[in-house]
């Protein structure tokens, strides 16, 4: 049963521009969610994380949002640079993590 | 502090053998948790410890999947008879009592020929 979802695969943007990327879930018992960065060949890095007592958690060009009537958060980075190509993954925790299947994104020059 | 370990970083084997992988978390890190991914996925949780204690382990961990954290430092994730279905990355977390964000190890690419 898969209780953290990304439906996009890919996400093209130009740099300078907003980048959105999107992540639902089901069980509203999860008590935190979290982005992470994935380059080839390296472990996930640590990007983000939102308490689900909040709606929004800032940090310089990156912003979640949780929505939990809706079962949804999402990863803002503005404005978004070529290094910032990666894997994203959203998860979220009750003790154990559930992880999404990740979203590609490519910031063009 | 030179974050989580994981040796061997890759490993080929032949189906039916057995291979061992090890994670070194950050030192003072009690929780310790092991991840398979497969390609196009996320990590998939296998099993963690608190301590040397394990404390959960995913249905996806057969009978041929076994870990141990004896000291409750480096951890040990051994799979016994390698199927071509083991083939993935084992990816190994630590994070401090229940704080939310994990550290990961660059993990072990396993592929089973």
């Amino acid at each position: 049963d898969q209780q953290v979802k990304q439906n996009s695969p890919s996400l093209s943007v130009q740099e300078g521009r907003i980048s959105i990327l999107n992540c639902d879930y089901t069980n509203s018992m999860f008590d935190y969610f979290l982005w992470y960065k994935k380059y080839p060949a390296e472990g996930p890095t640590f990007l983000i994380s939102i308490s689900s007592i909040k709606d929004k958690n800032e940090d310089g060009r990156f912003t979640v949002f949780l929505n939990k009537s809706a079962k949804h958060l999402s990863l803002h980075i503005v404005p978004s640079q070529p290094g910032d190509s990666a894997v994203y993954f959203c998860a979220a925790t009750l003790d154990k993590f559930y992880f999404g299947s990740g979203t590609k994104l490519n910031v063009k020059p | 502090d030179t974050g989580v370990s994981q040796n061997p970083r890759h490993k080929i084997t032949k189906r039916g053998q057995n291979v061992t992988f090890r994670c070194d978390p950050i030192s003072e890190h009690n929780r310790l948790y092991w991840y398979r991914q497969t390609l196009g996925q996320g990590p998939e949780f296998l099993t963690y410890f608190q301590n040397e204690a394990q404390l959960e382990k995913s249905r996806l961990l057969s009978d041929r999947f076994s870990a141990e954290r004896p000291k409750g430092s480096f951890s040990t994730l051994e799979i016994q008879r390698t199927e071509q279905g083991d083939s993935a990355m084992y990816l190994c977390a630590s994070s401090l009592g229940r704080d939310p964000e994990q550290f990961f190890g660059p993990g072990t690419r396993l592929t089973v020929l």
